[in-house]
């Protein structure tokens, strides 16, 4: 059963440009969460998705990104107009559902890198 | 989620047990407490959780108060691909709050040989 898969794993783009950073939860997985981890910094929060639906966009910055989680195929993390400040590890976590414990299982993250 | 505290950093030997505390006073009933590691260059992985109770699985041992205002992940004989930081997390799981979890400092564990 494969893990959580993250591709690109490492992404350079020029100030200004768009980064897309894709997610496949873990097979019977339908809850997505992007987490950002700043250089030297702790994970912070952005996004959690199911199919379809945003459900909690409290840790997304107001400008700039943006998540989806279509009925098919990945979760994408669209980052538009980067800046320098975007570059930064990003890890996709999934889960089967919202049952009251459990796990999250998290992906080996995408690098961007803003020139 | 109730805030932790965690040492920032920790030796222990390779074979020897490492033992990691977390300090969480202001938990709450409904609170879990969590504890997930960071590999260097890698994803979060997850360990373990309780709420009251020690528990137990093939990683590690968690030990928590009676009074829940702290806890101790335990790694009983430490390797050095056990090198990496550790977090622990005070989450009240469920509902749309379930993989909302605040990760802190952590405590970065250093096994040496």
């Amino acid at each position: 059963n494969a893990g959580v898969m993250q591709n690109p794993r490492h992404l350079v783009r020029r100030r200004g440009q768009e980064a897309r950073l894709r997610c496949s939860p873990m097979k019977g997985h339908s809850h997505v969460y992007w987490y950002r981890q700043l250089p030297e910094e702790g994970l912070k929060f952005m996004v959690y998705l199911q199919k379809e639906n945003i459900i909690d966009e409290s840790g997304m910055p107001k400008e700039r990104f943006s998540a989806e989680f279509p009925k098919e195929g990945p979760s994408i993390l669209r980052i538009q107009q980067v800046v320098r400040g975007d570059s930064a590890a990003y890890f996709c976590a999934s889960s089967p559902g919202t049952k009251t414990t459990g796990e999250l299982f998290f992906g080996e993250g995408s690098r961007l890198t803003v020139l | 989620d109730a805030k932790t505290t965690q040492p920032t950093s920790m030796d222990c030997a390779e074979g020897r047990a490492a033992n990691l505390p977390c300090n969480h006073s202001t938990i709450s009933g409904n609170e879990y407490v969590y504890w997930y590691r960071q590999i260097h260059s890698q994803g979060p992985q997850y360990i373990i959780h309780g709420l009251k109770n020690n528990e137990t699985n093939e990683m590690a041992s968690l030990i928590i108060t009676e009074d829940r205002k702290s806890s101790t992940l335990i790694l009983p004989h430490a390797t050095l691909r056990d090198t990496a930081v550790y977090y622990c997390i005070v989450h009240r799981a469920g509902g749309t709050s379930y993989g909302k979890l605040t990760f802190g400092q952590g405590t970065i564990l250093t096994v040496h040989p």
